[in-house]
């Protein structure tokens, strides 16, 4: 089977940088993805990491060690916008999603 | 990027009738599809995979007579949520991709009421 780990909530002001960390267990791996969801919305995605190492879109990275079973978001100049559920998602024997972390962005 | 387009985006029904939620992939073919439910302020939970012309895969704990799956085509995926209950009363959305290795894409979601 497939399973997740991420923190529930963090809280951040704007302009701070943030790292969502993602621990996973599953039986095949292709790759990571993490998606942003607001309230009431569908998932966006945001980033898909296959290889370890860090890949970089705009503010946002994303990180990935397949040793470690582990991965993480960074967030950076962190804006009001920002405030969101992040979810990480392995793309393995299915396609599982984690609990999310709701991030709050302060003024 | 891939546009997933999942019809209705809200419906209300009363309890024991039937629903069918649509998920197209609009300018892609869609080999996989997933279906999942979202309860308020938690995660998605995978329901069943579906690949096109074989019967869906079903996670543990998901009724596959009470939500019939069909992927009949490249394009197209529907859910059946039969004799709906309110307790089936959820957010159910729709991911569509090419193969593995690759992201997923969401439809929009269709928020279920069961009254």
């Amino acid at each position: 089977g497939q399973s997740l780990e991420q923190p529930s909530e963090v809280t951040a002001v704007e302009g701070a940088i943030v790292q969502i960390n993602c621990t996973y267990q599953t039986s095949g791996f292709y790759g990571l993805s993490w998606y942003q969801q607001h309230d009431g919305g569908a998932p966006t995605f945001l980033s898909y990491n296959a290889l370890d190492g860090l890949e970089e879109t705009g503010r946002f990275s994303s990180f990935l060690s397949r040793s470690d079973s582990y991965g993480y978001l960074l967030l950076q100049e962190l804006q009001m916008k920002d405030s969101a559920s992040y979810f990480c998602a392995v793309d393995g024997q299915n396609f599982v999603f984690g609990p999310g972390t709701r991030l709050s962005v302060l003024p | 990027g891939a546009v997933v387009s999942q019809h209705p985006s809200w419906v209300i029904c009363k309890s024991g009738t039937s629903v069918k939620i649509e998920c197209r992939s609009l300018d892609f073919q869609a080999t996989t599809m997933f279906w999942y439910r979202q309860f308020p302020k938690q995660s998605l939970m995978l329901m069943a995979t579906s690949n096109e012309g074989s019967k869906a895969t079903y996670e543990q704990g998901v009724e596959k007579d009470k939500f019939l799956i069909n992927h009949a085509s490249l394009t197209l995926s529907t859910l059946t949520v039969t004799s709906a209950h309110p307790e089936d009363s959820s957010f159910y959305i729709c991911s569509a991709r090419t193969g593995s290795n690759t992201e997923a894409f969401f439809g929009q979601g269709t928020r279920l009421t069961v009254v």
